[in-house]
């Protein structure tokens, strides 16, 4: 079965650029988990969905946004880009509050 | 919140030996408690996780034991290989919500 699928894999922003992250859970997953992992760091959670309404919110800053769409994909929208926003940004998925399946990550870079 | 301890941050054993990493959490209501392994810039990889209601699961050469009275979980890994060179994640949560990962263990197993 496909894995979570993330794109693009690599983005090269410059200093208050916006930037739009995509993420297609597993099918027939019902919940997406979207991480921000700095160099040297362990994930931090951002935000969640759960069947396509927000489930819970963590350490996201304000010029971050997201959504999940009827085809259960999501989206991480992020503006007014700062260097620090520098990270792999993960995605992942699970079914009925099971494991949590990670997608390969975008790597942003701002500069 | 909750918050997870992990040690030690960097573990180097020989190709054979065992490795151990523990993990402390401190949210009582914490019941699921994945472990993850992450190469250098791809996805953590769930390896094994355990839930409340059991103290002890294994895996061929991994295995996993929960103390809940004492908040503490650990990995165990056996007749370590090169190829288990890695940076291990624990994590506790609640199923079904975000999780809370530990600061990682980097494993260098040399041959």
């Amino acid at each position: 079965a496909a894995g979570v699928i993330q794109s693009p894999r690599h983005l090269i922003k410059e200093k208050r650029e916006t930037a739009t992250l995509k993420c297609y859970p597993i099918s027939r997953h019902d919940t997406v988990y979207w991480y921000q992992q700095g160099p040297g760091q362990d994930p931090q959670f951002l935000i969640s969905f759960y069947e396509k309404m927000q489930s819970d919110k963590g350490s996201i800053p304000d010029r971050f946004s997201a959504q999940q769409f009827s085809d259960y994909h999501s989206e991480l929208n992020m503006s007014s880009l700062e260097l620090g926003d520098s990270a792999l940004y993960f995605c992942a998925s699970s079914y009925d509050r099971s494991e949590q399946y990670f997608g390969p990550g975008t790597r942003l870079t701002v500069t | 919140g909750e918050n997870v301890e992990q040690h030690p941050s960097t573990l180097s054993v020989q190709e054979g030996d065992s490795a151990v990493i523990k993990c402390t959490y401190s949210d009582s209501a914490s019941n699921y408690f994945p472990w993850y392994k992450q190469e250098l810039g791809k996805r953590p990889q769930l390896i094994i996780d355990i839930r409340s209601n059991v103290g002890e699961k294994k895996d061929q050469r991994i295995a996993v034991t929960l103390n809940k009275t004492a908040k503490h979980f650990s990995l165990h890994i056996t007749e370590t290989q090169p190829e288990d060179s890695a940076v291990y994640f624990c994590a506790a949560t609640l199923s079904g919500y975000a999780l809370n990962f530990g600061k990682g263990t980097s494993l260098l197993v040399t041959p």
